[in-house]
């Protein structure tokens, strides 16, 4: 699996757009990008994930560069509960989904 | 209601003596697999399985093993567990549809 670097850390206020990071530069083809967050020891939660296009939940929208060497999520309009470890994973799809590594991830902080 | 549960949540004991995490999931997902969090290192893979009958290493398998019997159940276990396994467990299951990860409460061991 691609690796990932993502910013230790990064603040928000709340209401406003939280932009998270993640460069993925050795990624393959087959290789699709997984986000997830995790609140305080809380099993790590699944938000969204894409190939090449953009994607968007009622969580969040990824935007995946032309490229597929970087890609952003974008918590539109954050509040105190977002705040958590947020990790970007690459995986391929399909039936080829053996090993999955994990980040260290980036510790959003959403203040008032 | 889909679940990933894990047991023990919380174990204290000492070195050597063997124990078993049992991981069971009713979502009937082929995927299965463990991660150990460690302060500062994020999320490691210790093994994952594929299908019953079925298991691989991740990145971090020294001290464990893994059985996989039932496409259900995927237990962890510690032979003669040494102080530098204390560290936050999480099971995890995955569907094939869409590759999101399922993840547990975790278990919290401890090894003195």
């Amino acid at each position: 699996d691609a690796k990932t670097t993502q910013p230790p850390s990064m603040d928000c206020a709340e209401g406003r757009a939280a932009n998270l990071p993640c460069n993925h530069s050795t990624i393959s083809g087959n290789e699709y990008v997984y986000w997830y967050r995790q609140i305080h020891s809380q099993g790590p939660q699944y938000i969204i994930h894409g190939l090449k296009n953009n994607e968007t939940n009622e969580m969040a929208s990824l935007i995946i560069t032309e490229d597929r060497k970087s890609s952003t999520l974008i918590l539109p309009h954050a509040t105190l509960r977002d705040t958590a470890v947020y990790y970007c994973v690459m995986n391929a799809g399909g039936t080829s989904y053996g090993k999955l590594t994990f980040g260290q991830g980036t510790i959003l902080t959403v203040h008032p | 209601e889909a679940q990933v549960t894990q047991n023990p949540r919380y174990l204290i004991t000492v070195t050597g003596k063997k124990l078993t995490v049992t991981c069971s999931q009713n979502m009937n997902h082929e995927y299965m697999s463990w991660y150990r969090q460690d302060p500062g290192l994020g999320l490691r893979q210790i093994y994952y399985s594929m299908n019953v009958e079925v298991t691989d290493k991740g990145d971090v398998p020294e001290g464990y093993k893994v059985s996989r019997k039932e496409k259900r159940n995927f237990p962890l276990i510690l032979e003669s567990p040494s102080p530098n396994q204390t560290s936050l467990y999480f099971c995890a299951t995955r569907t094939a549809y869409t590759g999101e990860l399922f993840f547990g409460e975790g278990s919290r061991l401890t090894v003195l």
